[in-house]
């Protein structure tokens, strides 16, 4: 496709559900970051994959958070028992390159709602 | 804390006036400043960025300033139009250590500009 495609657009889910959100590169994407914004604020990174290698998971808040992107392509971010404070919109981002200033691109988001 | 800030939650301006939106930044060892812009339901999308090493960077009717000194940075649109309405958020590029360069943004300004 022509931009970062993120799926679902919305997903409700129940207290202790587990979700999985998608996101689809721009295809020859090396890099791909995962970013979570809550109401009002602005987005705070979560991970980043360097083709399929996971470098950086710092901004993970909890080990429910995983992420995976096997083939370098295709990501995953999977949230085990979810929590009312996961509620957000779930952003993913591409880019060529390694450093991610003007060549990163974001996806539409996925807003999670946590009820 | 927050080492990105955007003091104003919001501003107005009149169509074909300048709009000035204000950054403020604590984390010396940022090397890059962006600015995004976000439609509702939208990601957010690059706008212009500046290198550390400068002050200035024009492209069309945006301008971003830096003031590293002041560790302080602002976007200029000139002259101001009603589809510039939109959240802008400012955000500031460093080295994780991990392998990756982490943005770290503001809460967003949302402008809007009067016809």
């Amino acid at each position: 496709g022509a931009g970062v495609s993120q799926s679902p657009r919305y997903k409700v889910a129940k207290r202790g559900q587990d979700v999985a959100l998608r996101c689809d590169p721009i295809s020859g994407h090396v890099s791909l970051f995962w970013y979570q914004q809550a109401l009002g604020q602005g987005p705070e990174f979560l991970t980043y994959f360097q083709n399929e290698a996971q470098l950086d998971k710092s901004g993970l808040p909890s080990d429910r958070f995983f992420a995976e992107r096997p083939e370098g392509s295709v990501s995953t971010l999977k949230i085990q028992r979810t929590q009312q404070e996961d509620s957000a919109v779930y952003l993913c981002a591409s880019s060529l390159v390694r450093v991610m200033n003007t060549e990163a691109f974001f996806g539409q988001g996925t807003r999670l709602t946590v009820v | 804390d927050q080492q990105v800030k955007q003091n104003s939650p919001s501003l107005s301006v009149q169509e074909g006036r300048i709009s000035i939106l204000n950054c403020d930044y604590t984390n010396s060892m940022f090397d890059y400043f962006l600015w995004y812009k976000k439609y509702p339901a939208e990601g957010p999308t690059f706008l212009i960025s500046i290198s550390s090493i400068k002050d200035k960077n024009e492209d069309g009717r945006f301008t971003v300033f830096l003031n590293k000194s002041a560790k302080h940075l602002s976007l200029h649109i000139v002259p101001s139009q009603p589809g510039d309405s939109a959240v802008y958020f400012c955000a500031a590029s460093a080295y994780s250590g991990a392998g990756s360069y982490q943005l770290t943004f503001g809460k967003g300004t949302k402008l809007s500009v009067i016809p």
